[in-house]
């Protein structure tokens, strides 16, 4: 079964850091551009950040250039989101979802979701 | 990174037909022929329907259909059901490999 599945949300406080996982299964995850969006509460679906098969392309939504930073590691099946000097505005349900195989973004796979709060 | 405009809300009855316009800039909706269009339901994780502006993932039923004319996709359900009631997103190119969602529509069918 094509799964992603993500971990290491939770509670955080403003200015401090979080890493997020996102454990791939049942497809070759390293022939895949990846994803992270988020959803804050009461709010629509933003695009937070991409990244290349190989990891050499890896592009960011404004609101987070510069304080967060997306990896793969392509022999562990899993895509990283290092999010760093964290505001509240950062609070919402992190997804990551699989870019198909259209050129233009097409996230025909996506996670559950990891719940991240940021509040003191 | 404007967000594609999409109106909040739209209803329907059951068997009924539904659209959702999807409103951008020339420098995504006009330029790209790649928008997608999801299914959120509440709980769950979003849901590939329309990608490529047109396409339609297998296991989609054909009573989800997309077009474009312009800056504005759209997204049209016919034969309304109960279960299609949910948030529906667009989503395109923005250039430079960045992506642009659209703010989400709820459908409510009556």
């Amino acid at each position: 079964e094509v799964q992603l599945v993500e971990s290491g949300g939770g509670l955080v406080q403003p200015g401090g850091s979080l890493r997020l996982s996102c454990a791939a299964s049942g497809f070759t995850f390293s022939t895949y551009w990846m994803n992270w969006v988020r959803q804050a509460p009461g709010k629509g679906l933003v695009w937070v950040s991409r990244l290349s098969k190989d990891a050499d392309i890896a592009i960011y939504a404004d609101s987070v250039k510069g304080r967060f930073t997306v990896s793969r590691d392509n022999a562990k099946n899993t895509l990283y989101l290092q999010m760093n000097s964290l505001t509240g505005e950062d609070t919402a349900v992190y997804y990551c979802a699989r870019d198909g195989t259209s050129r233009g973004p097409d996230f025909d796979v996506w996670g559950q979701g990891t719940v991240v709060t940021v509040a003191s | 990174q404007s967000a594609l405009t999409q109106p909040r809300s739209v209803s329907g009855s059951p068997g009924q037909s539904v659209t959702i316009s999807c409103t951008g800039t020339s420098s995504d909706v006009l330029t790209y022929d790649y928008v997608s269009w999801y299914q959120f339901h509440p709980g769950e994780a979003p849901k590939l329907i329309i990608y490529d502006v047109i396409k339609r993932p297998s296991g989609v039923p054909d009573r989800f259909s997309g077009s474009k004319s312009g800056n504005t996709a759209s997204l049209t359900i016919s034969g309304l059901q109960a279960e299609d009631e949910a948030d529906y997103y667009c989503c395109t190119d923005a250039g430079s490999y960045m992506v642009v969602f659209g703010g989400g529509t709820r459908l409510t069918v009556l």
